[in-house]
Order: structure tokens, then C-alpha cells, then sequence
């Protein structure tokens, strides 16, 4: 089956940069996740959108910005990198309408590295 | 604060002995508990879910069991295995809304299963 696809893998930026990471949500799910989780932490909500709409913002800086496409793909912006934005970052989907339709399904996530 | 208090933080059980890890939680407008599980490098993995109008669910090894009075609820892992070694969070959802709610997680446990 089908699983949440996020790209790349890995990156390596320094510090004052800007970064963009992908998400591509398993078929058919119309909404998608972000979480950060820093080394040895627990995944931290960061926001998600449902319809191409913002549904639900976390602790998200104000230097980073997402946003949903019409096929349902996300990217998260993330500019003016600090040492402290090294983390992994997970993307999760999953369906609409409430109930177990809602179960959040993970990437493999984007392991960033700030120099 | 932690929304989501889970313990104990790491566990070492023998291969055939029983994990069991606990979480407990403050809000009440929590209405959706899910397990992940989490290798190094990985993303989450869903395990295994529970609402709170059932008091214990069971998937294979895995079983939830779940105290609404007591705003409580814990994993049991039967006949642990050496491939059961990995981190297990627990997390609540609060339904707020169709789609885009978000997952509060406890501060995982780290689980080692011995040969």
C-alpha cells in the first residue's frame, strides 16, 4: 500500500537559510500533518490543512510557512534556519469526516541539519 | 507542560515478558488514544488505537486499557520480542473539527527487549 512519501531524505543547511520540504499524503487523504521532533523528543504539532485550507496551527515560528496544494501535497517553508531547527520533520495524512476516518498515518520524515 | 504524561520513560524486559507502559492525561476533550511505534530513523507507525467508550482493545501482542474515570490508559505488550525494541508513544486527539486535529503525544518510552 501506498504510504506518505516526504522528500529529501535528508539536508544540510546552514544557518540563514531557507529550506523546503515535500510532502506527498497517501491517496485519496485530504489532509496533512507536520510535526517536529527534536533528538530523544516526542513529535510537536506544527500545523495542518485540510482542503488546501490551514486547519490547525501549533508551535510553529513565524519563519516557517506551509501550505497545502490542489493535489492534496504540502510544503513547508522554513527560512532563516537556526542551529535550533535541527530536528526531524514528519508529515502525517489522513482522511476527513471524524471518527477512526481520521487516524494520522507518518513519513518517514526529513532529518534537517542547520550548520 | 506535558498535556500527555507517559511512563516510564525506558524498559527492559526479557524476550517473552510483558511491556506494559502507562499514560495519563488532563483534558477531557480528549476523545481518540493511538500507540505509535517508532524505530531509529523512522516514523511513527500507528499500533493501535482506542475511543473511550471501550474499556480494552486488543490486536494480537497489543492490548489498551483504558480508565476514563481515572483519565488513564496503558499498552500491554504480551510474549515481548527483540524486534518489539523500539520507542512507543502514546497520544491523544481531541475531535475538534472534520479534519486537521492534531496529536498530542506523551514523552515516549524507550523500550529494549533482551534475547
Amino acid at each position: 500500500a501506498a504510504g506518505v512519501i516526504q522528500s529529501p531524505r535528508h539536508l544540510i543547511k546552514e544557518k540563514r537559510e531557507t529550506a523546503t520540504l515535500k510532502c506527498y499524503p497517501i491517496p485519496r487523504h485530504d489532509t496533512v500533518y507536520w510535526y517536529q521532533q527534536g533528538p530523544g523528543q516526542d513529535p510537536q504539532f506544527l500545523i495542518s490543512f485540510y482542503e488546501k485550507m490551514q486547519s490547525d496551527k501549533g508551535s510553529i515560528p513565524d519563519r516557517f510557512s506551509a501550505q497545502q496544494f490542489s493535489d492534496y501535497h504540502s510544503e513547508l517553508n522554513m527560512s532563516s534556519l537556526e542551529l535550533g531547527d535541527s530536528a526531524l520533520y514528519f508529515c502525517a495524512s489522513s482522511l476527513s469526516g471524524g471518527g477512526l476516518e481520521n487516524i494520522q498515518y507518518f513519513g518517514a520524515g526529513t532529518r534537517l541539519s542547520v550548520l | 507542560q506535558q498535556q500527555v504524561k507517559q511512563s516510564p520513560q525506558s524498559l527492559i524486559v526479557q524476550k517473552g515478558g510483558i511491556s506494559i507502559i502507562n499514560c495519563a492525561y488532563e483534558n477531557t476533550a480528549f476523545d481518540y488514544f493511538p500507540w505509535y511505534q517508532q524505530f531509529p530513523g523512522k516514523g511513527p507507525a500507528l499500533l493501535i488505537a482506542i475511543r473511550p467508550d471501550v474499556s480494552e482493545k486488543k490486536e494480537g501482542r497489543f492490548t489498551i486499557s483504558f480508565n476514563k474515570s481515572a483519565k488513564q490508559f496503558s499498552l500491554h505488550i504480551m510474549d515481548s520480542q527483540p524486534g518489539d525494541s523500539a520507542t512507543y508513544f502514546c497520544a491523544a486527539l481531541a475531535m475538534i473539527k472534520a479534519a486537521g486535529n492534531k496529536l498530542t503525544f506523551g514523552g515516549g518510552t524507550r523500550v529494549l527487549v533482551k534475547p
